[in-house]
C-alpha cells in the first residue's frame, strides 16, 4: 500500500513552454500533497503544499504564478512549470499523506526530471 | 520543529549493521522522529518513526535514548542497495506539518 505516482518520469522541454507533471496517490486517499524540487547534490526543498478543494500555500521565495498547482481529487494534484526556463530544470517529488492514517507518514513520487533547453 | 544533527558521510561493510545516529538535543515532547532514505535519483522512501519507545520493522529499527535527544537507526544486515543518503527528521504529529530535509548522511555500502 501506499504508493504515490508520477507522470511524467522525465520530460524535456523548450525555453518558454509550459509543462505539467501530475502526482497520484494510487491507492489511498490524500487531502494533503506536497511538492518538492532537488537540485543536484543538495536536498529536497519544500516548493508547496497542495490542499484539496483549496488553494496551495507556496513556500517563502517560491512564485505561484510561475507554479501552478492544482489538487481536484483526494487522489491527483497536478504542477505545471508555466514559462520554462532552463534554471527551472531540476527534479521535482510530490509526496502525499494518507488521510486515513493519523500520523505524519507522507509517502513520495518517484520524482520526475525536468531539463529545460 | 527540531533541527537535526547528522554525519555527513558513512561506510559500512555489505552483511554488517549499518548504524546511523541523528541528534536532535531540542526535541519537544511532541514530537516524533522520522526516517526517510533516498537513493540515487529516486523519490524518498519511508522507513520508520517513532516517539520514544524503539521501533522496528520489516527494514530497520529505530533506538530513541530515553532523554530522546538522541536516536540511531540500525540497518541490521546492509546490502548493497541500502546506499543511500539517509534523512532524520523531527515533526510534530497531526496538522499536516511539513517534512524539512536537511544534508542527511551518505551511506555507502562497501562490498
Amino acid at each position: 500500500g501506499a504508493v504515490v505516482s508520477q507522470h511524467p518520469s522525465w520530460v524535456i522541454c523548450k525555453s518558454g513552454t509550459s509543462v505539467k507533471i501530475e502526482c497520484r496517490s494510487l491507492d489511498f486517499q490524500a487531502t494533503t500533497m506536497f511538492w518538492y524540487r532537488q537540485f543536484p547534490k543538495q536536498s529536497l526543498m519544500l516548493m508547496a503544499t497542495s490542499n484539496e478543494g483549496s488553494k496551495a500555500t507556496y513556500e517563502q521565495g517560491v512564485e505561484k504564478d510561475k507554479f501552478l498547482i492544482n489538487h481536484a481529487s483526494l487522489t491527483l494534484s497536478t504542477l505545471t512549470v508555466t514559462s520554462a526556463h532552463p534554471e527551472d530544470s531540476s527534479f521535482y517529488i510530490c509526496s502525499a499523506r494518507d488521510q486515513e492514517q493519523l500520523q505524519e507518514t507522507q509517502y513520495f513520487g518517484p520524482g520526475t526530471r525536468l531539463l529545460v533547453l | 520543529d527540531a533541527k537535526t544533527t547528522q554525519p555527513p558521510s558513512m561506510d559500512c561493510a555489505e552483511g554488517r549493521a549499518a548504524n546511523l545516529p541523528c541528534n536532535h538535543s531540542t526535541i519537544s515532547g511532541n514530537e516524533y522522529v522520522y526516517w526517510y532514505r533516498q537513493i540515487h535519483s529516486q523519490g524518498p522512501q519511508y522507513i520508520i518513526h517513532g516517539l520514544k519507545n524503539n521501533e522496528t520493522n520489516e527494514m530497520a529499527s529505530l533506538i530513541i535514548t530515553e532523554d530522546r535527544k538522541s536516536s540511531t537507526l540500525i540497518l541490521p544486515h546492509a546490502t548493497l542497495r541500502d546506499t543511500a543518503v539517509y534523512y532524520c527528521i523531527v515533526i510534530k504529529d497531526f496538522g499536516n506539518e511539513k517534512l524539512t530535509f536537511g544534508t542527511g548522511t551518505r551511506l555507502t555500502i562497501i562490498p
